[in-house]
This record gives structure tokens, sequence and C-alpha cells, in this order.
């Protein structure tokens, strides 16, 4: 497949440790935000998302904060696995006639066995 | 499968030609997104629409490109005259409804390269 992300910002943790990933947004007027998983050659896919009337929301294994003072989202991963290898990408959704999604520019994570 | 469906997935053209990328959404999808990613970065919207209707093109960046969704189903992305900055991965995506608390449902993209 193609490989996505050469030249992203890189996390590199070892299997079983914790991952945290940080993502900056920029519009204040989002209002619904959610963390995609993209891998090698595939479209990106859900992970977990979060509405702005929330500052936390777990999932299995993956807890999303979020901190609308400095416009800032986390992406935490228990007990990472090597399946978790991949891009990962913040987005923010706000209306506009409609709705659209914004992605941030993304974190490639490598799980080292 | 019942995912979004994107066709060709590798398209080769020379420079000055015209492309046609086809996407094919999950049945019954009301929204529709047409995403640009060049390697080594985030997707970047081009294109809105809600059933048939363009809500937001704000995102295409000349008028060498052009969406449609007639039907309200299969959307179609024509770039003329093709120029190597628009060698990218095309991403398409839907989403059930309308409203804006929901996720997108990606294709696997339509990789172009122009020569």
């Amino acid at each position: 497949g193609e490989s996505v992300g050469l030249h992203l910002p890189t996390l590199s943790v070892q299997e079983g440790d914790n991952s945290i990933i940080n993502c900056a947004y920029s519009n204040s007027a989002s209002d619904y935000f959610i963390w995609y998983k993209q891998e090698s050659g595939k479209g990106p896919q859900f992970i977990i998302d979060i509405r702005s009337n929330m500052d936390k929301r777990q999932g299995q294994r993956v807890t999303v904060l979020l901190n609308k003072t400095v416009k800032h989202l986390s992406l935490q991963i228990a007990a990472t696995q090597p399946g978790d290898s991949a891009v990962y990408f913040c987005a923010e959704n706000y209306r506009t006639g409609g709705f659209k999604t914004i992605f941030g520019a993304g974190t490639r994570l490598f799980v080292k066995a | 499968g019942a995912g979004v469906s994107q066709s060709p997935r590798y398209k080769v053209a020379k420079r000055g030609q015209d492309v046609a990328l086809r996407c094919d959404p999950i049945s019954g999808h009301v929204s529709l997104f047409w995403y640009q990613q060049a390697l080594g970065q985030g997707p970047e919207f081009l294109t809105y629409f809600q059933n048939e209707a363009q809500l937001d093109k704000s995102g295409l960046p000349s008028d060498r490109f052009f969406a449609e969704r007639p039907e309200g189903s299969v959307s179609t992305l024509k770039i003329q005259r093709t120029q190597q900055e628009d060698s990218a991965v095309y991403l398409c995506a839907s989403s059930p409804t309308g409203v804006n608390t929901g996720e997108l449902f990606f294709g696997e993209g339509s990789r172009l390269t122009v020569l």
C-alpha cells in the first residue's frame, strides 16, 4: 500500500505503554471533534468523538480530552499495540449551512514490539 | 461491501489531460465530501454536498476543479487540464445526516499522478 505521513510529526512508543497524541484546533465555532486513524493506502477511520459541551470521553482503550480554553485536543491510547501504528488526525466540525469537517496536520505513531 | 467506493484507485494522467474520479457513497447517506490529501499531509477540504445540493465549494483550488452529485447519490470530481501540483490522493467521505455531529465514512481514495 501507499505510505502516508512521511513528513508528519512522529511519536514512537514501546508496545504496552500508553500513547498521548496532541492536536490544536483552529475554529472557536467548532462544536464537535473527532479523532481518525489512517493506515497506509486506506481512508481515515473513525476512532472516537467528543462534543464541545464535554471535556472528556472514554472508549475502548482510547480517551479524548478537550480543552476549549486553549483549543486543544488529545488522544490517549492505553496499552498501545503494534496494530495501533498509523497516522492519527484530529478533526473539527462546524456548521456552515450544512457542516464542514476540517482535519489537523496529523501525527504518525510507531509502536515498537 | 457496504462502504464508500471510489474509482479508479489509481490514475496516471499526462499534464493537460482531463480526469474524472467517481465516488459511490453508502446508500442513503445525505452528506458527501471530497478531500485532497498530498503526501505527508492531512486531508484538505474541497467541497461538500447535502443530497444533490453543493453547499460548499470553497476548498476547490481553481476553476479547473468541478464536482457534481446530480441525483444525490454518486458523485464525480472532475479535474480539467491537470497540472503536476494536482497529484494527490482524492478522498471521498459520506455521512448519514446533514448535521455536524456524526463521523465521516471514507473510501480508500483515488491516487492521481500527473506526469
